[in-house]
């Protein structure tokens, strides 16, 4: 059975604070791992698109970094702003199979 | 450049209708997704598709779902004879052909609120 498990679920900092999310999927048959992220009454907008073992990717205060190997990816807030307050979505694309995990939805607060 | 379009914004049927949503992509994008979002849930994949091509249909329920992406015009998803359970609001993203596939960053349009009534 094939899933994708986010922790924490849900996640309170003060702003200023950094703070980091997991994303575990399978190892095996990996293609990409995808992070989003979502707005109340928006649609996901793409993070980063991680392919390769050991991949880091960075846009602004954001970063994420992917182990397929074993199966988990980082996705780090530096600084944490109340404009990042959402819920942060990791999806994975293996051979036939593309599964969102349920997210960790961030409250930052001023 | 204008985003992904989707429409109606928001649907209500009766049981035993049918659902037409529409997905227009971005300029340039040749490849389209559909996702689902029941009640309390997550997204569930639904098809993937490119112009005239279903390229993985994996989790569109066997019966009653359909979807295209014909040469001219928007990505269709039609559910004949709606039932209540199919409420939800669905999503559609496209991307460009740069790898092909799940490599490429998707773009998510607004979604359609479908009620079943």
């Amino acid at each position: 059975i094939l899933n994708v498990e986010q922790s924490p679920q849900s996640l309170h900092v003060q702003e200023g604070d950094s703070t980091n999310f997991t994303c575990s999927f399978p190892s095996s048959n990996f293609y990409a791992l995808h992070w989003y992220r979502w707005e109340t009454a928006k649609s996901p907008e793409a993070l980063f698109v991680m392919t390769l073992n050991g991949d880091e990717k960075k846009k602004g205060r954001i970063s994420a970094t992917l182990n397929t190997k074993e199966g988990y990816s980082y996705l780090y807030i530096k600084g944490s702003q109340p404009e990042d307050s959402a819920t942060y979505l990791c999806a994975f694309w293996g051979t036939y199979k593309y599964i969102f995990g349920t997210g960790t939805r961030l409250k930052v607060l001023a | 450049n204008a985003g992904v379009m989707q429409n109606p914004r928001h649907l209500v049927r009766r049981r035993g209708q049918e659902a037409r949503l529409r997905c227009s992509p971005m300029k340039g994008h040749s490849h389209v997704y559909w996702y689902r979002q029941l009640p309390e849930e997550g997204l569930k994949f639904m098809v993937y598709l490119q112009k005239e091509n279903i390229i993985d249909e994996s989790g569109m329920p066997k019966e009653r779902f359909s979807a295209e992406f014909p040469k001219e015009g928007p990505s269709i998803l039609r559910i004949q004879q709606v039932v209540r359970g199919d409420s939800a609001a669905y999503f559609c993203a496209s991307s460009p052909k740069v790898a092909g596939g799940p490599t490429d960053t998707q773009y998510f349009g607004p979604g359609t609120r479908l009620t079943v009534l």
